[in-house]
Parts: C-alpha cells; structure tokens; sequence
C-alpha cells in the first residue's frame, strides 16, 4: 500500500491559464473522490468515480472545472481559464466501494496570480 | 445532511487523555459518525467510525451517547504528533454516497508538552 499519491504538489499559475492535476489512487480502490480546501476550512466535496464512471458532481464545480477517470485507475482534474478563487488544496482521496476509510493524497496547492 | 457541531478549539497536555466532542442533534437512525484529523501540510488521516455502540482501534476510542446526538473522539495519551484539525463527519449510509463525507471546520487540538 503506497497510498494515494498526488502531483504536482504545488501549482503557481497566472489567472486565465489552464492547469492539470493527477491523482493515483491505491491500486485495489474502485472509488475515487476529488476535494477543494481553501485557508482555515474543512475539505468541500467536488465529484466521485466509480470505476471510470462519474456518479455524482457537485454545484461547486463549475463548467470550468473538468475529472477524468479514464481506465477506472488514475484520475485527472483539469481547471480551464483559473480564476483568483480557485486558489485552494485539491484533494484526492480513494476507498474500496462506500464503506470507510476514505485514504487521502495530500494534495495538490494551486496558486493562481 | 445532518451537521455537526465541534469546539473551534482544544488544548491538552502530552500525555494526557483528551476528549473532543461533537453534537449532532438531528443525526438520523442511519447516519454513520466519522472522525478524521488532518496534520499541518497533510490531507486528512481517518481516525475511527461508528453507528450506535462504542468502538475502540488503535488510534482512538469513539463512545457514542445513547440517543446518538452526541460523540466523543477519545485519545487515551495525547502526544505531540496529535496535533491536527479533528473533524466530526456523519454520512449517509443507505445509498452509494457512503464515503460522500460534508466536512466542517473541525476542532483543533493542540497539545502542550
């Protein structure tokens, strides 16, 4: 067990510029779960995988914001024309189906200027 | 989704017990409670979970009041490394966003040599 491996861990970026992340998941995990988390709060929700597929998005992710999982392994995160306010950690995490633990990356620190 | 409430803030002494409440007054019958805590620089770490009675593992200790609108996360022997944001968590059990987990903002605990 590698854990969860996240790269880059730190991003600078102008505003308007286009920024991918990655996420290794631990090898067996079929779930996948991507978080935002800016100065002083808890993780926010962004979206999950099963497998390849996306089952559920939240209101937070804009049409700006784009997750892949194409062969159900690692996933990419994809932020098109950042903005200030995408300045945050992004989080992955993974499980093996819906039971608990949640195993998390320690993220990806995106600095948008 | 039900919300939970934690102290802004703890202190402890090392080697002391600390024990970190949590009230979450309009849990439903089957909302699982769940503790991770985040290290500085780190994504968060799962601690325990739990549904109705105590659990105990090698981190921590979880009592859960008989009415479930409460919790305690019990450290036995705070050590300096158990310094983090602690957060109190309760998910949905019943459908396929188990490990969908809605963070707060924590407790932060620091613990005083």
């Amino acid at each position: 067990d590698t854990g969860v491996s996240q790269n880059p861990r730190h991003k600078i970026t102008k505003r308007g510029q286009n920024v991918t992340f990655r996420c290794d998941p631990i090898s067996e995990h079929n779930r996948l779960y991507w978080y935002r988390q800016t100065l002083g709060q808890g993780p926010e929700f962004l979206t999950y995988f099963q497998n390849e597929a996306q089952l559920e998005k939240s209101r937070l992710l804009s049409d700006r914001f784009s997750a892949e999982r194409p062969k159900g392994s690692f996933s990419t995160l994809e932020i098109q024309r950042t903005e200030q306010g995408d300045s945050a950690m992004y989080l992955c995490a993974s499980s093996l189906g819906q039971k608990p633990p949640l195993h998390f990356g320690n993220g990806t620190r995106l600095t948008v200027t | 989704d039900a919300k939970t409430t934690q102290p802004n803030s703890m202190e402890s002494n090392e080697e002391e017990p600390v024990h970190l409440p949590c009230n979450h007054s309009t849990i439903s019958g089957t909302d699982y409670i769940h503790w991770y805590r985040q290290l500085p620089s780190q994504g968060p770490e799962y601690v325990i979970h739990g549904l109705t009675s105590n659990v105990n593992n090698r981190m921590a200790s979880l009592a859960i009041a008989e009415d479930r609108k409460s919790s305690t996360l019990i450290l036995h022997r705070a050590t300096l490394r158990d310094a983090a944001v602690y957060y109190c968590i309760l998910s949905l059990s019943l459908n396929n966003a188990g490990n969908m987990l809605t963070f707060g903002g924590g407790t932060r605990l620091m613990v005083k040599p």
